[in-house]
């Protein structure tokens, strides 16, 4: 059973505009939230975090949102830059040990 | 270097034959997991060690499958009696407590 779901496999953006990658979790218990964005042929690599006591996380260009009682997040990049065009996964814990990933949505930004 | 480091990169093996592969962590971090992603999945969790102790298994990881971390830092995966549907990335994480993992680049595991 696919406990965090990312419904959009794919996105496409224009250059400069912003890009919002959405996710939805089921556990009640998921505590602590992490977005990953993965290049072929490379490990992901760990994007920006959030737990459950905020609602809003930024770093740069970068900000990622949780909203509790409707268990789902959403991370917004903005502006969007071609160099941004990768697989964006978000993950959830309870007690932050073994996270549960989605399937991922391939952002393409177009320049 | 300081990242997650995995060896081999790539292996392809004969079903019926028996692989392993190995992970090193970023040194001062005591937590290491391993994950196996597929083809248009994300990763999903195999087992996680809390320096040498192995904490946590998957019910995915079946009775071929063993990890190890001896002394706590590297960790080995060894897989037995190789099946077709063993072919997938296997990632290895580290991390210091709880918090953003750090990847490796995977070992992308086909059995022929």
């Amino acid at each position: 059973d696919q406990q965090v779901k990312q419904n959009s496999p794919s996105l496409s953006v224009q250059e400069g505009r912003i890009s919002i990658l959405n996710c939805d979790y089921t556990n009640s218990m998921f505590d602590y939230f992490l977005w990953y964005k993965k290049y072929p042929a490379e490990g992901p690599t760990f994007l920006i975090s959030i737990s459950s006591i905020k609602d809003k996380n930024e770093d740069g260009r970068f900000t990622v949102f949780l909203n509790k009682s409707a268990k789902h997040l959403s991370l917004h990049i903005v502006p969007s830059q071609p160099g941004d065009s990768a697989v964006y996964f978000c993950a959830a814990s309870a007690q932050g040990n073994q996270f549960y990933f989605g399937t991922g949505t391939s952002l393409t930004v177009i320049p | 270097d300081t990242g997650v480091s995995q060896n081999p990169r790539h292996k392809i093996t004969k079903r019926g034959q028996n692989v392993t592969f190995r992970c090193d962590p970023i040194s001062e971090h005591n937590r290491l997991y391993w994950y196996r992603q597929t083809l248009g999945q994300g990763p999903e969790f195999l087992t996680y060690f809390q320096n040498e102790a192995q904490l946590e298994k998957s019910r995915l990881l079946s009775d071929r499958f063993s990890a190890e971390r001896p002394k706590g830092s590297f960790s080995t995966l060894e897989i037995q009696r190789t099946e077709q549907g063993d072919s997938a990335m296997y990632l290895c994480a580290s991390s210091l407590e709880v918090g953003g993992y750090t990847f490796g680049s995977g070992t992308r595991l086909t059995v022929v």
